[in-house]
């Protein structure tokens, strides 16, 4: 069946520095999405990706589907403490459900 | 504001006992809803397909005696852990499906079995 994988596992960053999670499906996929997790929180949705190459922004954040819809990447710039979570990706073919990857948990030092 | 309600957020229950989890879509309708769970630290991981009106499609390995799901109208399914036991303590969350492809969390519900 479809695996979604993400590296890295743990990511610990200094505040003021960049960081990026790597999503990588062993099926192509109709669109991802991506959610953030704060700690004793509930997966809150960032945003969903549709087309093949597509690039979003969202104030730091930027998100990339790949060309072949197989991989996606969240590049937050300038990390601040407030970005401390879990990142999931979610990869959805039609006619299926979403498979959530296992997550990048992002640490952010002061 | 929160469009996936989930209740109760924190439950203790005895072992042996039974254990009713609610998910509501509060400003649409949902004929998916999903359930998931999730130990510390890692991901979701899914029990089941919630169908409106139709039995739920339980993931392999999850077993439907125990864990009883009930999507009796577009904007309720329910999770019932039946005969809980310690190790079924973990934090149990639910989705919605809006449109087509929009999913909405609920808050989650951290059951403790004791």
């Amino acid at each position: 069946g479809q695996q979604v994988m993400q590296i890295p596992q743990y990511q610990h960053v200094q505040e003021g520095e960049d960081f990026t999670t790597y999503c990588n499906s062993s099926t192509t996929l109709s669109n991802i999405q991506w959610y953030k997790q704060r700690p004793g929180g509930h997966p809150v949705f960032l945003i969903q990706l549709v087309k093949s190459g597509e690039v979003k922004k969202q104030k730091r954040l930027t998100f990339q589907f790949g060309e072949a819809k197989k991989n996606s990447s969240l590049h937050i710039t300038a990390t601040q403490t407030t970005d401390v979570g879990t990142y999931f990706c979610a990869g959805y073919n039609y006619g299926q459900n979403f498979v959530f990857g296992p997550g990048t948990r992002l640490s952010v030092l002061p | 504001g929160a469009v996936v309600s989930q209740h109760p957020s924190r439950v203790i229950c005895k072992s042996g006992t039974s254990v009713k989890i609610e998910c509501r879509s509060l400003d649409f309708q949902a004929t998916t809803m999903f359930w998931y769970r999730q130990f510390p630290k890692q991901s979701l991981m899914l029990m089941a397909t919630s169908n409106e009106g139709s039995k739920a499609t339980y993931e392999q390995g999850v077993e439907k005696d125990k864990f009883l799901i009930n999507h009796a109208s577009l904007t309720l399914s329910t999770l019932t852990v039946t005969s809980a036991h310690p190790e079924d303590s973990s934090f149990y969350i639910c989705s919605a499906r809006s449109g087509a492809n929009t999913i909405y969390f609920g808050e989650g519900s951290w059951l403790t079995v004791v």
